[in-house]
């Protein structure tokens, strides 16, 4: 597709429930980002991903969170047995190349209830 | 210390006036750097991006930076009420690393 698509657009998950979340770049974008906005807040830094390799997950706030993306396409960000503090929304951007513009999804709204 | 400093406002301005955005950031290597706009329930979209020293023009807006004193400003002129948003100022290259590091954005309110 032209932009970077995210699904599902919204979500609402029972404490403890587990979610998937899906993104799928632009086409021929190397690079892929995954950020976490609270409300008021700058977009912070989840995991990037070069191809299929993650190269950083520093950003990733417990062992609860798990990203990946196998074939350097479409990737997935799973949160595991969801706590309120995970309400947010997940950004998902993607750049043809290191220090390149950023291009971003329109986000996937998580409340945790 | 954030590695990218923004105030977070708001910033008030009447239409037709200037809105001057400012940014500060930690990594004196930092090599590329970005205004993003997003609205309200919406994700962030590009405004402009800056490489160098000095100002970027581009229609209303203009980016300037200043390497020395680690510093990055957006300015608006001609502002109108559909310019009221958040102003995100992205930073690459921090501490090395390649990953885009946002501000916590300033909020820019054009009022009649």
């Amino acid at each position: 597709g032209a932009g970077v698509s995210q699904s599902p657009r919204y979500k609402v998950a029972k404490r403890g429930q587990d979610v998937a979340l899906r993104c799928d770049p632009i086409s021929g974008h190397v690079s892929l980002f995954w950020y976490q906005q609270a409300l008021g807040q700058g977009p912070e830094f989840l995991t990037y991903f070069q191809n299929e390799a993650q190269l950083d997950k520093s950003g990733l706030p417990s062992d609860r969170f798990f990203a990946e993306r196998p074939e350097g396409s479409v990737s997935t960000l799973k949160i595991q047995r969801t706590q309120q503090e995970d309400s947010a929304v997940y950004l998902c951007a993607s750049s043809p190349g290191q220090g390149n513009t950023i291009y971003f999804g329109e986000g996937s709204w998580l409340t945790v209830v | 210390q954030k590695e990218v400093e923004q105030n977070s406002g708001p910033l008030s301005v009447p239409e037709g006036a200037i809105a001057s955005l400012n940014c500060t950031y930690s990594d004196r290597v930092s090599q590329s750097f970005f205004w993003y706009r997003q609205y309200s329930g919406k994700s962030p979209e590009l405004i402009m991006s800056i490489y160098s020293n000095g100002d970027k023009e581009d229609g209303r807006f203009t980016a300037q930076l200043n390497r020395a004193s680690q510093y990055i400003s957006l300015l608006i002129r001609d502002s109108k009420l559909s310019d009221s948003a958040t102003y995100l100022c992205v930073v690459n290259m921090i501490g090395g690393s390649y990953i885009p590091t946002f501000g916590r954005g300033t909020s820019l309110i054009v009022h009649p």
